[in-house]
């Protein structure tokens, strides 16, 4: 098991210019988030999504931020155009829902983004 | 509104010391309490929930819902924990939104 799989892990862009970011949850998780986390902070949630539907996005940018999850497996999260404080690590994660609670939120390596 | 506050951005202690990680939540529901862990060049990952009540690599954490707070301990540090150390909240009944701390990092020197 390969685990929460993202790409690219680095990325250099020049601002204004778009930049994507691909994420595959490990198989059989239904609940997909996607994070951002700025230097010297902890991760803040940018959307998470149950399946295709995005239940929580209230901290997206939406002016700049768009994020995907066709067929509820894969998911991209995009950002056009891009903003010198846009800079930081795009972290992805998923997990399953057990009965009771408490299911653990499995995270990917990151791809950390740098608007010049 | 949930929130994780961690008053330590550094904590420095010496191998065989005790450590504390703070962790204070605020949250008006039943809340479910993590602590993840980030070594150096690693992934973010789970290192205990409270649910679980166990000891994983050492460390164990108390929900205190009268002080809220969930603080990790480990009686005798240890070099290879030295990594960064997120708290982290779950509402259960908003669904899984997961909310985390600033983070703290632990560096335990010999």
């Amino acid at each position: 098991e390969a685990g929460v799989v993202q790409s690219p892990r680095y990325k250099i862009i020049e601002k204004k210019q778009p930049v994507a970011f691909w994420c595959n949850p490990i198989s059989g998780h239904n609940t997909l988030y996607w994070y951002r986390q700025n230097l010297g902070q902890g991760p803040e949630l940018l959307i998470r999504y149950e399946n295709e539907e995005a239940v929580d996005d209230s901290q997206l940018p939406k002016d700049r931020f768009s994020a995907e999850r066709l067929k509820g497996v894969d998911s991209t999260l995009k950002i056009q155009p891009a903003e010198l404080g846009d800079s930081a690590v795009y972290l992805c994660a998923s997990s399953f829902p057990r009965t009771g609670g408490s299911s653990e939120a499995f995270f990917g390596q990151g791809t950390r983004l740098t608007v010049v | 509104a949930q929130r994780v506050t961690q008053p330590e951005k550094l904590l420095s202690v010496f191998k065989g010391a005790p450590v504390e990680l703070k962790c204070n939540y605020s949250y008006s529901g039943s809340p479910e309490l993590f602590w993840y862990v980030q070594y150096s060049r690693q992934r973010l990952q789970l290192l205990l929930r409270h649910i679980s009540r166990e000891s994983i690599k050492g460390f164990t954490a108390d929900l205190n819902k009268g002080e809220t707070s969930f603080h990790l301990k480990k009686p005798f540090a240890q070099e290879e924990d030295s990594a960064m150390y997120y708290c982290a909240l779950r509402s259960r009944g908003g669904g899984n939104k997961l909310t985390f701390g600033t983070g703290t990092q632990l560096k335990v020197e010999l």
